[in-house]
């Protein structure tokens, strides 16, 4: 099975606070996307990467920033946390659609709930 | 640009009963997939179901399946012998072709009472 896993379920940090999200997968996939889930506003994609080193902005990219040093690993950084930043960030995965069969479905992880103060 | 809508944010089922959540796109595209995903309180989201456009046939797995209508850009889940397991959020999500992001839609919360 695939394994998407996120660092952690739950943080707390205040305003202010440089914070790192930390998603790791173990399927080889090439896609890693970030999104954030808040009630009433569904999945919205932050940035995403389709290679180490490559991004690609989302719809909502203000005061986030993404790194990719490693094919499994997409760190997601926020530089100085503020309130409206508290949501549900989900991590996810995909093998590439260019050229391939699949119908690139997204294969996520459990989500980390962040809460700023 | 592409867009989803799912207008029912909350539904309820009973039981061994039968369900259907809506979901409408707006796409120019003739080649695109759609996706129903599942995301049950506190746990990842799993896919539930896929549906390639340029297939006739409304996809079907056990207890789910869709109602596909392209003309009409609708694509709604139909879930039977509904159980108390599939209490979840339900999000529909579409991927045009030429590109590997997926839209999604607001999201629908499914309670099923006993």
């Amino acid at each position: 099975d695939v394994k998407v896993t996120q660092s952690s379920r739950y943080l707390v940090k205040r305003t202010g606070e440089k914070v790192f999200l930390e998603c790791v997968q173990d399927m080889d996939h090439e896609n890693m996307f970030w999104y954030r889930q808040d009630p009433g506003l569904g999945l919205r994609l932050i940035y995403f990467s389709y290679d180490v080193k490559m991004k690609e902005k989302g719809d909502i990219p203000e005061g986030y920033s993404v790194s990719r040093e490693k094919k499994e690993r997409f760190s997601l950084i926020l530089e100085s946390a503020s309130t409206n930043q508290t949501s549900m960030y989900l991590c996810a995965s995909s093998w590439i659609v260019a050229g391939q069969t699949n119908t690139g479905e997204l294969f996520f992880g459990e989500g980390s709930r962040l809460t700023v103060l | 640009a592409q867009t989803v809508t799912q207008s029912q944010p909350e539904m309820s089922v009973q039981e061994a009963e039968t369900v259907t959540l809506s979901c409408t796109y707006d796409t120019s595209e003739s080649d695109y997939y759609l996706f129903w995903y599942k995301q049950p309180p506190s746990r990842q989201m799993i896919l539930v179901i896929r549906q390639e456009a340029y297939k006739q046939q409304n996809a079907t797995e056990n207890r789910f399946s869709v109602n596909f209508q392209k003309a009409a850009k609708s694509f709604s889940l139909k879930i039977s012998d509904s159980q108390l397991g599939d209490a979840a959020m339900y999000f529909c999500a579409y991927r045009s072709g030429d590109t590997d992001k997926l839209i999604f839609g607001t999201g629908t919360r499914l309670q099923v009472f006993p």
